[in-house]
């Protein structure tokens, strides 16, 4: 059975500082990798996505991966309270699977 | 905004009738995924449809059903619904089978 393992936290990190949210994955064959941000009561959104090891920056964001590892990492610096929302991990093996979740870490930003 | 539509916003079902979920995918996007997520999970996989045929499905009875139309829009059908249904039911569209899904606002619905 497929896996996706977070800590749901809360995880609590003061604003401007860099918070690091963690992933591992059971399924040897996942090919695609996968942040979605979720704020309370709204639906999944887009913000990285990463199919070969190592970091991928895209402005404060950078995802990091290790297949070998099987461990998904994203890395929010300078922190904001607009950040404060339950990040979702999510991988896919290609197919027809679907995306494979976590349940989320909920991140608080504290001013 | 995704540009991925979803209706109705809310529902309000009693156990063992049946329901209609509407989705319009992106403009452009061939592929829609269906997920259901229930309170502190992460969404499941239900169904995935590509040019009007199922293309995968997760682990979900066959009383979900669904359907995708020649204009790529969808609907996801539940019939005999069950208290655990309740959830927020999420449309993802993508540009096709294996390329980023994006989320609609999605579909509470309640079961009572």
């Amino acid at each position: 059975q497929k896996e996706v393992e977070q800590n749901s936290g809360p995880l609590s990190v003061p604003e401007g500082a860099i918070a690091s949210l963690n992933c591992t994955y059971s399924d040897r064959g996942s090919q695609s990798f996968f942040w979605y941000r979720q704020y309370s009561g709204k639906s999944p959104e887009l913000i990285m996505f990463i199919y070969s090891n190592g970091d991928k920056e895209d402005g404060r964001f950078t995802a990091q991966l290790n297949k070998a590892s099987q461990y998904v990492s994203l890395l929010i610096r300078d922190s904001q309270p607009s950040d404060s929302a339950t990040y979702l991990c999510a991988v896919d093996r290609g197919g027809a699977d679907g995306l494979t979740f976590g349940k989320g870490t909920h991140l608080i930003i504290q001013p | 905004e995704t540009g991925v539509t979803q209706s109705p916003t809310h529902l309000i079902k009693t156990r063992g009738q049946q329901v209609t979920l509407r989705c319009s995918s992106q403009s452009g996007h061939n592929t829609v995924s269906w997920y259901q997520q229930a309170l502190g999970q992460g969404p499941q996989f239900i169904f995935q449809y590509y040019r009007e045929e199922e293309n995968g499905r997760g682990n979900f009875p066959p009383r979900f059903s669904g359907l995708q139309f020649p204009n790529y829009s969808s609907e996801l059908n539940v019939n005999a619904l069950e208290l655990d249904d309740s959830a927020l039911y999420l449309c993802a569209s993508s540009l096709d089978r294996d390329d980023w899904q994006f989320f609609g606002p999605g579909t509470r619905l309640t079961v009572l």
